[in-house]
């Protein structure tokens, strides 16, 4: 069974950077598109970001709020996936989960998420 | 973008009792293939979201047949026909046609 684990969350202030990490395991991690999520403190969810496989691509697609200031990769050879977040906003703060994101099924495949704070 | 609303926002059942959550999206989510990228989740309390159901109307592996999902086009509908305990928390729909948005959600209680 798939797991995915995120970690690199903390404190930051305004303008500041962090980079998020997101181990995968029992996965076909290679083949499979990811996603971020992310979560405002009492708020529904919200679309981050997504990169393709390098078979498909390996191209990223962003939504609008964190467009040119975040970056999604990722380290196939060590199951890896990030999130560069950089010139943070108090409204980055939240609960950010890395997905999977199959053809089919959409986002299955979820992480426990890691916390971001950005606070001055 | 495509804006999905969901209604109501919250809803309180008595344990067996069937519920129904509607999820409308400001454009049509059939794809040139001929599926559709409608999704349900459900969020339990502190903890991540879990996939309930894809393309409309399949459940995801796990998931009780008590969870059915229906619609087309822009107006889709999750059901629930007999709630139980384990079912509290907020459900999302989601759209995958156009990046991705999700609903605001809809807080379940018992």
């Amino acid at each position: 069974e798939g797991q995915l684990v995120e970690s690199g969350g903390g404190f930051v202030k305004p303008g500041g950077s962090l980079r998020l990490s997101c181990a995968a395991s029992g996965i076909a991690f290679s083949n499979s598109w990811m996603t971020w999520v992310r979560q405002a403190p009492g708020k529904g969810l919200e679309w981050v970001g997504r990169i393709k496989s390098k078979i498909d691509g390996g191209t990223t697609d962003y939504a609008a709020p964190v467009k040119g200031r975040f970056a999604i990769s990722r380290d196939d050879s060590k199951t890896m996936l990030y999130l560069q977040m950089n010139s943070l906003k108090i409204e980055d703060t939240g609960v950010y989960y890395c997905t999977t994101d199959d053809w089919e099924y959409g986002l299955d495949v979820w992480g426990q998420g890691t916390t971001v704070t950005v606070s001055s | 973008d495509i804006v999905m609303t969901q209604t109501p926002l919250s809803l309180s059942v008595a344990p067996g009792q069937p519920a129904s959550i509607s999820c409308k999206s400001s454009q049509s989510l059939l794809n040139s293939d001929g599926e559709t990228s409608l999704y349900w989740y459900l969020q339990r309390p502190g903890q991540p979201p879990q996939l309930l159901i894809y393309e409309v109307s399949n459940r995801f592996s796990g998931v009780p047949d008590r969870f059915s999902g229906s619609g087309s086009g822009t107006y889709f509908t999750l059901k629930i026909s007999r709630v139980e305990a384990e079912d509290v928390g907020v459900f999302y729909c989601m759209q995958r046609k156009q990046q991705y948005s999700f609903g605001q959600g809809t807080k379940l209680e018992i």
